[in-house]
């Protein structure tokens, strides 16, 4: 099935500096591709909506120029986040939807931690 | 706009017991539904979905979830809990042309031995 591997799994990063997280699909094209945050105890909240050689489109309250999205290819989209600060600590989660099994897959999620 | 809704945070039920998680959807068409659960920690396992045909949907691990569209709701039922399935629940909801997918607040299980 669709695989969408994400990485890294875990970062440790100093406040001020950017972090980047990429997603790629393995075996197929994702010309979409969700990124969701998710805090400690609560569900996933989507922050944007990325699609394949165009801009992404950001969820009401979600900073763009903090949350840079980036999906230049059909098999790859990445998330940075510019100068970090420790509330931007979180686990961070991309999906992709397999519109042959007309599901979503996600990627194992990047726990950041900005210290 | 699409959102779902799952009105109860915790649940705590003894082992052996049935189990109901409910959730409620809002969205103009006919939506795709799904159920996932995460373990602390862990990354999402899909339980089920419902994209369209039978409204009693069969998932892994003896779950069941039925969709009922004049209660826009997608339950997720068990009728026996193993201690194994304390974990977080989450509906989540999409629309068919794959542009949006939200995710439900989450119900967090408990299993009492």
């Amino acid at each position: 099935g669709a695989v969408v591997s994400q990485h890294p799994s875990r970062v440790i990063c100093k406040s001020g500096t950017s972090v980047k997280i990429e997603c790629r699909s393995l075996d197929f094209q994702a010309t979409t591709m969700f990124w969701y945050r998710q805090f400690p105890k609560k569900s996933l909240m989507l922050m944007a909506t990325s699609n394949e050689g165009s801009k992404a489109t950001y969820e009401q309250g979600v900073e763009k120029d903090k949350f840079l999205i980036n999906h230049a290819s059909l098999t790859l989209s990445t998330l940075t986040v510019t100068s970090a600060h420790p509330e931007d600590s979180s686990f961070y989660i991309c999906s992709a939807p397999d519109r042959v099994n007309y599901g979503y897959t996600f990627g194992s999620g990047t726990r950041l931690t900005v210290v | 706009a699409q959102s779902v809704t799952q009105p109860d945070i915790h649940i705590t039920v003894s082992e052996g017991a049935s189990l109901e998680l409910r959730c409620n959807y809002s969205y103009g068409a006919t939506p795709y539904l799904f159920w996932y659960v995460q373990s602390p920690g862990q990354g999402l396992q899909l339980l089920l979905k419902y994209f369209s045909g039978d409204t009693l949907v069969q998932g892994i691990k003896g779950f069941e979830a039925e969709f009922k569209r004049s209660q826009s709701s997608f339950n997720l039922r068990k009728p026996s809990v193993h201690w194994s399935d304390a974990a977080e629940y989450f509906c989540a909801v999409g629309d068919n042309g794959f542009n949006k997918f939200y995710f439900g607040s989450g119900t967090k299980l408990n299993v009492k031995p």
